[in-house]
């Protein structure tokens, strides 16, 4: 099981914004910094957020991250067809000293 | 744009070395981190650890004692070796480059690159 927490599922519908969420601890997202990638089965995964809430150049502004305290999202608006794939947050964990992972959500575009 | 190829053997038998390779194709190694992952049927993903173009380290607590991370600067590869594994050790293998929200400040890694993955087995 995942130091940090998604729910496995969400959905919406197109043009919608859909939000997930991400928990951790004091030692992880409480105190570093949280990063979202999008994961295609059979492509590579994408960074889309990193230092919480930065797109990378070529993210399109539909994705937006944010923080508070042990805690994150990642806000997806104008969904479309194309999202339906994993989204994972990481961040450092100071007490393990590794980088950790959340389990994973399933987004559904329906 | 950069690009991270995994390749090596499917399948590796119980005690035996898992040993796998990335190469970069539109970048250099140099001057960058690199980064293994992994990622277990069923499982979440798993960091491995990193590698500095100038051959520092920093691994997995948890992985320490039989992993390496190396990098071959004229061949534009980082590998991956895993002594001893054990069927625990089955996982789809990522490469991916590290990079730092804050320069040098561990805590703030995140990958901005990564290779599509490549399936080990270990089984007798």
């Amino acid at each position: 099981q995942s130091v940090l927490t998604q729910p496995p599922s969400a959905s919406g519908t197109p043009g919608q914004r859909v939000t997930i969420p991400c928990s951790g601890g004091d030692s992880n997202i409480g105190s570093n910094t949280v990063n979202w990638y999008q994961h295609l089965p059979g492509t590579a995964t994408k960074l889309l957020i990193y230092t919480n809430n930065q797109r990378p150049s070529g993210v399109p502004d539909r994705f937006s991250g944010s923080k508070s305290g042990t805690s994150a999202s990642l806000a997806i608006s104008g969904l479309q067809s194309e999202d339906e794939a994993a989204y994972y947050c990481a961040a450092w964990d100071s007490s393990l000293n590794v980088v950790v992972f959340g389990g994973g959500t399933k987004l559904t575009v329906l | 744009q950069v690009q991270l190829q995994e390749s090596g053997p499917g399948l590796v038998k119980p005690s035996e070395t898992l040993s796998l390779t990335c190469t970069v194709s539109g970048g250099s190694i140099s001057t960058y981190y690199w980064s293994w992952i992994r990622q277990s049927p069923g499982k979440g993903l798993e960091w491995i650890g990193y590698i500095y173009y100038t051959g520092n380290t920093n691994y997995s607590p948890s992985l320490e004692s039989r992993v390496t991370i190396s990098l071959d600067k004229s061949k534009n590869q980082s590998s991956l070796k895993l002594f001893s594994v054990t069927a625990a050790d089955t996982a789809v293998y990522y490469c991916a480059r590290a990079r730092f929200g804050v320069p040098s400040l561990r805590t703030s890694v995140y990958f901005d690159y990564w290779g599509q993955g490549t399936l080990v087995t270990v089984s007798s």
